[in-house]
């Protein structure tokens, strides 16, 4: 039961333009979400994160937006930059402290 | 300043034995977490602790697996009679303090191999 959902396993985009990873959750209750991203043979790294709260957080060029009421979040990174290439993982969290991973999206920025 | 810190990054087993993997949180993080990760899937949470306490093990199966996190040394996750479909990167993260709020950091990993 994948309550945290990354429907796209893998996305290209030019360096210099916007990538927009996407990702849908099913638990209304959820109160905190995180984005992460992983090189190879790495654990995850913190990036950004968004409380149920608010619609959108930004730090510098990354931007979280919140939909609730689609269960939607995405991760906008502009501009893109050969570096950002890694897997980004979406979570959550519930109100038990426990959290929930996607799958992860495949970021691959051509230079 | 140190991060999380894993060992081993690689652990071969044979079916059977038992396998031990070790965390060193941040210093001063209180909060572990473990997660396991499977071929092309992302993070499943296993466990959280705290300073000698299980705060939820709800992702950890109930048998052959447990988790302490001792007063003095690293978090241990410790696999008993280990089998093939244990074979996964097994990843622990900490805290400072309530995670979500205060970001978890993450170690690099022990792949673990069952022969």
């Amino acid at each position: 039961d994948q309550q945290v959902k990354q429907n796209s396993p893998s996305l290209s985009v030019q360096e210099g333009r916007i990538s927009i990873l996407n990702c849908d959750y099913t638990n209304s209750m959820f109160d905190y979400f995180l984005w992460y991203k992983k090189y190879p043979a790495e654990g995850p790294t913190f990036l950004i994160s968004i409380s149920s709260i608010k619609d959108k957080n930004e730090d510098g060029r990354f931007t979280v937006f919140l939909n609730k009421s689609a269960k939607h979040l995405s991760l906008h990174i502009v501009p893109s930059q050969p570096g950002d290439s890694a897997v980004y993982f979406c979570a959550a969290r519930d109100t038990g402290n426990q959290f929930y991973f996607g799958t992860g999206t495949s970021l691959t920025v051509i230079p | 300043n140190a991060g999380v810190m894993q060992n081993p990054r690689h652990l071969v087993r044979r079916r059977g034995q038992e396998a031990r993997l070790r965390c060193s949180p941040m210093k001063g993080h209180s909060h572990v977490y473990w997660y396991r990760q499977l071929p092309e899937e992302g993070l499943k949470f296993m466990v959280y602790l705290q300073k000698e306490n299980i705060i939820d093990e709800s992702g950890m199966p109930k048998e052959r697996f447990s988790a302490e996190f001792p007063k003095e040394g690293p978090s241990i996750l410790r696999i008993q009679q280990v089998v093939r479909g244990d074979s996964a990167a097994y990843f622990c993260a900490s805290s400072s303090g309530t995670p979500g709020v205060q970001p978890q950091h993450f170690g690099d990993g022990t792949r673990l191999s069952i022969l």
